[in-house]
């Protein structure tokens, strides 16, 4: 059935080190984004794209980057210029309506 | 960048009762889309409500309604019955191009 993934659900990562989160949805939706949620707060957008080969910074893109090869994917990779990377991180495709997935929480120690 | 404010970081609601949370956001767009989602322990996202900014008429969803003021820039939920199940963050958010949310509120229902 149609629906948007995210993996893995828990990442952990040495201080220093790239991590990329995964993102698919097979919604045949054009439009994708991330955000990032810290505790208690709401979720402030790292990118986001409309299409495929296309992609906008949102609020908070520094230390992050993020491709669009494939309709279906959106992965985003979290550089070691990000200075506080531990986070709670959705990633979303869009339709009429949005839909989420459940999540990465990245802890780097 | 448009912005969306939530004022009340924390809610309560006593069970059956109803509760209103709000929304206002900035933008010099006409047309544009409002949402409230629900983020449950769970944090899954899910979406409550929806509303199109160029209909006049409130959308409403079983015990979830909305007050839309487009002039005054507001989006406020209404949940009518709460129930225990309702406990949760509620987020606004408005759409136009990308998607930006509001900070969120906190809602407990008590028994």
């Amino acid at each position: 059935d149609g629906g948007i993934t995210q993996s893995p659900k828990y990442l952990f990562r040495k201080e220093g080190q790239n991590v990329t989160l995964s993102c698919e949805q097979n919604l045949n939706h054009d439009a994708m984004y991330w955000y990032r949620q810290d505790p208690g707060q709401g979720l402030r957008l790292i990118y986001y794209s409309q299409i495929v080969n296309d992609f906008q910074k949102g609020d908070i893109a520094e230390g992050y980057s993020v491709s669009r090869e494939k309709k279906e994917s959106f992965p985003l990779t979290v550089t070691s210029a990000q200075k506080n990377p531990t986070a709670f991180y959705l990633c979303a495709s869009e339709g009429t309506e949005a839909f989420f997935g459940q999540g990465t929480r990245l802890t780097v120690v | 960048a448009q912005t969306v404010t939530q004022s009340q970081p924390e809610m309560s609601v006593q069970e059956a009762e109803t509760v209103t949370l709000s929304c206002t956001y900035d933008t010099s767009e006409s047309d544009y889309y409002l949402f409230w989602y629900k983020q449950p322990p769970s944090r899954q996202m899910i979406l409550v409500i929806r509303q199109e900014a160029y209909k006049q008429q409130n959308a409403t969803e079983n015990r979830f309604s909305v007050n839309f003021q487009k002039a005054a820039k507001s989006f406020s939920l209404k949940i009518s019955d709460s129930q225990l199940g309702d406990a949760a963050m509620y987020f606004c958010a408005y759409r136009r191009g990308d998607m930006r949310f509001g900070a969120g509120t906190r809602l407990t229902v008590k028994p």
